[in-house]
């Protein structure tokens, strides 16, 4: 039944490691989202794919590389860790874009933990 | 650049006292705004969307309106279970939406 489902909900790892948060919907949009969000509950846009290509790549370190293997999943993939990255990430999808102010609907969202 | 203003950034009511909450925006090109709630330790849940000056949206106890510059998110004789974050936000001319810092609101019984 859910929506947008994205695992882990939580992820505690050290500084310098190599971590990978997954996404999936069955809502059937064809774009989906990586959103961060700060501990001031600000949420900044990472990453816009729709039909598996990049359409929106923000100001993002390289160290962060999202993948999508099919419309239905995006996953995100994080390198060498800082600890700066600590955060709660949101996955979400929509429909395409043109199709006039569509809503996202998110994940529950990834608490990353950096030590 | 687009810029989204949520005020205020917290708001304390008692049961039953009704109020408001403000967003400003500055965007080229408007092509919705949107009104979210999220509750501690989950995703933005969707509310309304607005499309033009003018348009009004009500479900149970809240009622969204849009200006050309804010939007306002009336909350009628509120209940402890409406206490969450309400998130603003913003599409314009590309697909991504641009989100305010959004008002805590608790609702004391």
């Amino acid at each position: 039944d859910t929506a947008v489902s994205q695992t882990p909900k939580y992820l505690v790892t050290q500084m310098g490691n190599d971590k990978s948060i997954k996404c999936e919907q069955n809502l059937g949009h064809d774009t989906m989202y990586w959103y961060k969000q700060d501990s001031k509950k600000f949420l900044k846009i990472m990453f816009s794919y729709n039909n598996k290509e990049l359409i929106i790549n923000e100001t993002v370190p390289n160290r962060f590389s999202p993948k999508s293997p099919d419309k239905a999943h995006l996953n995100l993939h994080i390198n060498s860790l800082e600890l700066g990255d600590s955060a709660v990430y949101f996955c979400a999808s929509s429909r395409a874009p043109g199709t006039g102010g569509s809503p996202l609907h998110f994940g529950n969202g990834t608490r990353l933990t950096v030590t | 650049e687009d810029q989204v203003t949520q005020s205020p950034e917290a708001l304390r009511l008692q049961e039953g006292e009704s109020s408001s909450l403000n967003c400003s925006y500055t965007v080229s090109g408007l092509r919705g705004l949107f009104w979210y709630r999220q509750d501690p330790g989950k995703g933005p849940e969707f509310l309304f969307t607005l499309y033009s000056a003018g348009e009004e949206k009500e479900k149970e106890r809240l009622k969204a309106t849009l200006t050309k510059k804010e939007s306002f998110l009336h909350i009628t004789a509120p209940k402890p279970e409406d206490s969450a974050t309400y998130l603003c936000a913003v599409q314009a001319g590309g697909n991504d939406m641009r989100f305010g810092a959004g008002t805590r609101l608790t609702v004391k019984p």
